[in-house]
């Protein structure tokens, strides 16, 4: 069975004070791992997926890494809008049950 | 481009009742995905379709249901709503099957069961 673990489960920081978001996982035959954001009464938003053991990718403030058993999403001089809750999930083998979540990282980033 | 709708936003039904809940994915993608979150046990695969067909069910009992019509137009369903059944309902599209294809979120269904 599946498992991603998110940590830690809360973070508040300083604005400009950079930070990594921990998600390990296990999994049969790993097809995708995604990163997305959510923020209050709002769907999850897409921001990183993930293939392969040292492949990162890059948008803004964000760096998402990855290794065989874990990825981290690195925060780089957070601003109060980047306060979210960051979601891991990942997608095994042939697809079958859909994306497996963690439970979240609700992220605080204080002016 | 318009985004994943979902509908209605927010819905308060009677333990027992059913509740029927919609979802237009983005014009093009053919894959629906629901997923229900709750505080707890944060966002649980329901199911997902594709070109009509169920293709993945998650643990689930059979009071949920859903189907997906020739236009990708989904709808999911939950006979006998039971208090535990309160959660965000989220919908999410595809292009695609492959998890190459990104997933895109709607802003949800509120259900509260009382």
């Amino acid at each position: 069975e599946d498992q991603v673990t998110q940590s830690p489960e809360a973070l508040r920081l300083q604005e400009g004070e950079s930070s990594s978001l921990n998600c390990s996982y296990t999994v049969s035959g790993l097809r995708g791992l995604f990163w997305y954001r959510q923020d209050p009464g709002k769907g999850p938003e897409f921001l990183f997926t993930l293939y392969s053991a040292g492949e990162e990718k890059e948008k803004e403030r964000l760096k998402a890494t990855l290794t065989k058993k874990e990825s981290f999403l690195h925060i780089t001089a957070p601003k109060p809008e980047d306060s979210a809750t960051y979601l891991c999930a990942v997608r095994s083998g042939g697809g079958a049950d859909g994306l497996t979540f963690g439970k979240g990282t609700h992220l605080i980033i204080q002016p | 481009k318009a985004g994943v709708t979902q509908t209605p936003r927010y819905l308060i039904k009677t333990r027992g009742q059913q509740v029927t809940l919609s979802c237009s994915p983005i014009s093009g993608h053919r894959s629906v995905s629901w997923y229900q979150q709750t505080p707890g046990q944060g966002l649980q695969f329901l199911f997902e379709y594709f070109s009509e067909t169920q293709r993945n069910k998650g643990n689930f009992p059979g009071r949920f249901s859903g189907r997906q019509f020739s236009n990708s137009r989904s709808e999911m369903n939950v006979s006998t709503l039971e208090l535990g059944d309160s959660a965000l309902y989220l919908c999410a599209s595809s292009y695609g099957q492959s998890s190459t294809y990104g997933y895109t979120f709607g802003s949800g269904t509120r259900l509260t069961v009382v």
